[in-house]
């Protein structure tokens, strides 16, 4: 079974920075993009950010791009989200997201397949 | 960006009711378009890929049809656990985006 355990949120101050960790289990995790993915309290769903298998293609959304860096480490079967210069508008639940595959393109990562239960991220002073 | 218009932004029906949900797309995305299920507290499943393949473990009372930039999806003969918020979902291309959401009330 697919599991998909997210850490790392909590409460930061404006300005301030916090690393997610996400660790996959019950699949071969280098075989598959992941991604993040925020709601925000209350609001709907914001894709965030994707990376394909290996961890040398990434994707950005333009809301987070040159703050939040995505990266994998595959012999931890882990994801990692680095979040910088965090404002208010960052506050959300934060969404660890296996893929369908493994591969990206350009322009795309395939599905969204299977979804963790999230970390919260308040950002308040 | 791809804009996802989804609509109604909520229904409330009954059981055994037939619920339609549409997603309009502001440009063609071919057949690149998802459905997900989200109850309280709890993160998106997803139901529909490619605009109409059924997930695996899906009930068939799930239906997905379209394709460019039309889309639906149909729930028929309604059951109290659809109770729920829909969205639909773009990933022709980056960035991703999502409709804002129809929460199905039984």
């Amino acid at each position: 079974e697919v599991e998909l355990l997210e850490s790392g949120g909590g409460l930061v101050q404006p300005g301030g920075s916090l690393r997610l960790s996400c660790v996959g289990s019950g699949f071969t995790f280098s075989n598959f993009a992941m991604s993040w993915v925020r709601q925000a309290p209350g609001k709907g769903l914001e894709w965030v950010s994707s990376l394909n298998g290996n961890g040398d293609s990434t994707h950005y959304a333009d809301s987070v791009k040159g703050r939040f860096t995505i990266s994998r480490d595959n012999s931890q079967n882990t994801l990692y989200l680095r979040m910088n210069s965090l404002t208010a508008e960052d506050t959300a639940i934060y969404y660890c997201v296996k893929g369908w595959d493994g591969y990206c393109s350009t322009t795309s990562c395939s599905w969204l397949d299977q979804w963790g239960q999230g970390t919260l991220v308040t950002v308040s002073s | 960006d791809i804009q996802m218009t989804q609509s109604p932004s909520s229904v409330s029906a009954s059981v055994g009711d037939r619920v339609t949900i549409t997603c309009r797309a502001s440009q063609s995305i071919t057949s690149w378009l998802a459905w997900y299920q989200q109850k309280p507290g709890k993160a998106p499943k997803l139901l529909i890929y490619a605009a109409s393949t059924l997930q695996t473990g899906v009930p068939s009372r799930f239906t997905g049809s379209g394709s460019r930039t039309d889309f639906t999806l149909t729930i028929k003969g309604l059951q109290p656990e659809d109770s729920a918020t829909y969205f639909c979902h773009q990933a022709n291309r980056f960035p991703y985006t999502f409709g804002q959401g129809t929460k199905v009330e039984i």
